[in-house]
């Protein structure tokens, strides 16, 4: 059973400051990796993917994979009230499988 | 920007009761998929669709759950028999290919049974 880990939260920032979200996941052939906002009652909205080793960034956002220790970070620099959602990561695993989710992380940004 | 269009956004139904969601993936999307959320859980795979045949599906897809994609464009999901415990959001999503594409993600239908 594949299974994606994130602490539940809630996470709760001041404004301007950095947030960081964890996920560990348990498929060590996974390949993509994506990091999903889903604001209360509404769809999951992509915002990252990563699939090697490293960082990416894209703006406010940078994403950390780390194979070996099976590990996924999101990194919010800044953040602000809009932030305030919860953060779903997501796998594919080995075989291109579908995505599976973890419960996601509660974040609060607090003006 | 491309969406995935979902219809009904809230359908409630009484326990028994046949429903039928109905999706409308990115046009040049090729594989497509449904997910379901009840409340305060995670989102949870269903199952995925490709060149008009189920790819994979998860055990909660079982035998009062089919898909169907009808014409060239919608991609229904219907439920036979209705049980309280299928009260959930429901997520039709597409993507373009496998692995390294992201799914696009419906508005979701929000189904509860009474």
């Amino acid at each position: 059973q594949k299974e994606v880990e994130q602490n539940s939260g809630p996470l709760s920032v001041p404004e301007g400051a950095i947030a960081s979200l964890n996920c560990t996941y348990s498929d060590r052939g996974s390949q993509s990796f994506f990091w999903y906002r889903q604001y209360s009652g509404k769809s999951p909205e992509l915002i990252m993917s990563i699939y090697s080793n490293g960082d990416k960034e894209d703006g406010r956002f940078t994403a950390q994979l780390n194979k070996a220790s099976q590990y996924v970070s999101l990194l919010i620099r800044d953040s602000q009230p809009s932030d305030s959602a919860t953060y779903l990561c997501a796998v594919t695993g080995s075989g291109n499988t579908p995505l599976v989710f973890g419960k996601g992380t509660r974040l609060s940004v607090i003006a | 920007e491309p969406e995935v269009t979902q219809t009904p956004s809230h359908q409630v139904t009484q326990m028994g009761q046949e429903v039928i969601l109905r999706c409308v993936p990115i046009s040049n999307h090729l594989y497509f998929y449904w997910y379901r959320q009840i409340l305060g859980q995670k989102v949870e795979f269903l199952v995925s669709f490709y060149n008009n045949e189920i790819s994979e599906k998860s055990e909660i897809f079982d035998d009062q759950f089919s898909v169907e994609r009808p014409d060239g464009s919608n991609f229904t999901l219907k439920i036979r028999s209705t049980k309280l415990e299928d009260s959930a959001m429901y997520f039709c999503a597409s993507s373009e290919g496998l692995g390294s594409y992201g799914y696009t993600f419906g508005s979701g239908t929000r189904l509860t049974v009474v």
